[in-house]
Formats: structure tokens, sequence, C-alpha cells
């Protein structure tokens, strides 16, 4: 149980273009979603934290006009990166949390992003 | 600025050791605490937890130890495994929702 699925695995990009991942919590419903970014050989850094239905919330330093979060049921959630540069090429990571309120939080395999 | 990420600490272990992994959390407040195994290319993978009303807690081959008065959190794994070799981290819950990740140790188990 508790499996955590993101789309794509891997992605490479032209700069200037707008890449979206998609992260699924496929056997159990996650009121809260969040959403990392990790560089080589760094621990992850929470980039935002999405409820269902409602705005995500930002941590500081991240610019929400460009990861766009939507959390559109109790079992999608996506980031979009828009007009993608070489500095957005990263890990990026998707959790869920349980809606039995638990604290644990079930992560995705990650997506590799590439932006030429 | 200086990035320490880039010097991850590591731990080398021969297989069928003992290992234990340390990690200092910061907030006094968090009262839940997760260890994940990250493989190369991977995501994290849940391996413990434990809450602050307890000072150990056991799983299979591992070992998950709490000391509040010094904020300090150990991960035990017994008979170590070449498969075990990965990136550890431990995360702790500030109270907001959020899990606020140490920056790792690498554990190399050779055979």
């Amino acid at each position: 149980g508790a499996v955590v699925s993101q789309h794509p695995s891997w992605v490479i990009c032209k700069s200037g273009t707008s890449v979206k991942i998609e992260c699924r919590s496929l056997d159990f419903q996650a009121t809260t979603m969040f959403w990392y970014r990790q560089f080589p050989k760094q621990s992850l850094m929470l980039m935002a934290t999405s409820n269902e239905g409602s705005k995500a919330t930002y941590e500081q330093g991240v610019e929400k006009d460009k990861f766009l979060i939507n959390h559109a049921s109790l079992t999608l959630s996506t980031l979009t990166v828009t007009s993608a540069h070489p500095e957005d090429s990263s890990f990026y990571i998707c959790s869920a949390r349980s809606k039995t309120g638990l604290d644990t939080q079930y992560f995705g395999p990650g997506t590799r992003l590439t932006v030429l | 600025g200086e990035n320490v990420g880039l010097h991850l600490p590591t731990l080398s272990v021969q297989e069928g050791d003992n290992s234990i992994i340390n990690c200092a959390y910061s907030n006094s407040a968090s009262d839940y605490f997760i260890w994940y195994k990250q493989e190369s290319g991977k995501g994290p993978q849940f391996i413990i937890d434990i809450r602050s009303n307890m000072d150990k807690r056991q799983g299979q081959r591992v070992t998950v130890l709490l000391n509040k008065t010094v904020k300090h959190l150990s991960l035990q794994i017994a008979a170590t495994q070449p498969g075990d070799s990965a990136v550890y981290f431990c995360a702790e819950n500030t109270g907001f929702q959020k899990l606020v990740f140490g920056t790792g140790t690498r554990l190399l188990v050779s055979p």
C-alpha cells in the first residue's frame, strides 16, 4: 500500500518551453501533496504544499508563477514548470500524505528534468 | 556561498556489520520523525518512524532511537547488506504539515 507514482520519469526540453509533471497516489486518497526539488548530492528542498481543492502554499523563494501547482483531486497533483531554463534542471519529487491524518509522507519515484 | 551538501557524510561498513547513522534535528517542538532511504535516481523510501512520546522503536533489522534532550536521532541497521547501500535521510515534522530533511548520510556496504 501507499504507492505514489510520477509521470514522466524523465524529460528533456528546450529552454523557454513548459513541462508538466504528474503525481498520483495509486492506492490511497491524499488530501495533501508536496513538491520537492533535489540537486545532486543534496537533500530534498520543499517547494510547495498542495491541498486538494485549494491554492498551493509555496516556500519562501519559490516563484509561484513559474512553478504552477494544481491539486484537482484526492489522487492527482500536477507541477508545471513554465518557461523552463537550464537552471531549472533538477530532480523533482512529489510526496503524498494520506487522508487518514497520519503524518507519514510517501514519495514518488521522482522526475529528472533537463533543460537544454 | 559554500554548498555543504556536496560533502555528504559517508559511512563505510562491511557486509554483516551493524550500522549506526546519526542525525541532529533542529526544532525542539518537532513531534514526529521519519527515516528515509534513497537509492540513486529514485525517490525516498520510508523505513521507520517514531513519535516524540517514544525513545525507541524497532522494525525488521532496523531500530530508531530518539533522544529529545540533545535533539538526536539515530538509525541502527543490523547485519547490513549490500542492498542497504544508499543515502539515508532523517526528517522531522515541525508541526506545520511539513517535513524538514537532514543533509543525509551515504551508507556504503562492502561485500
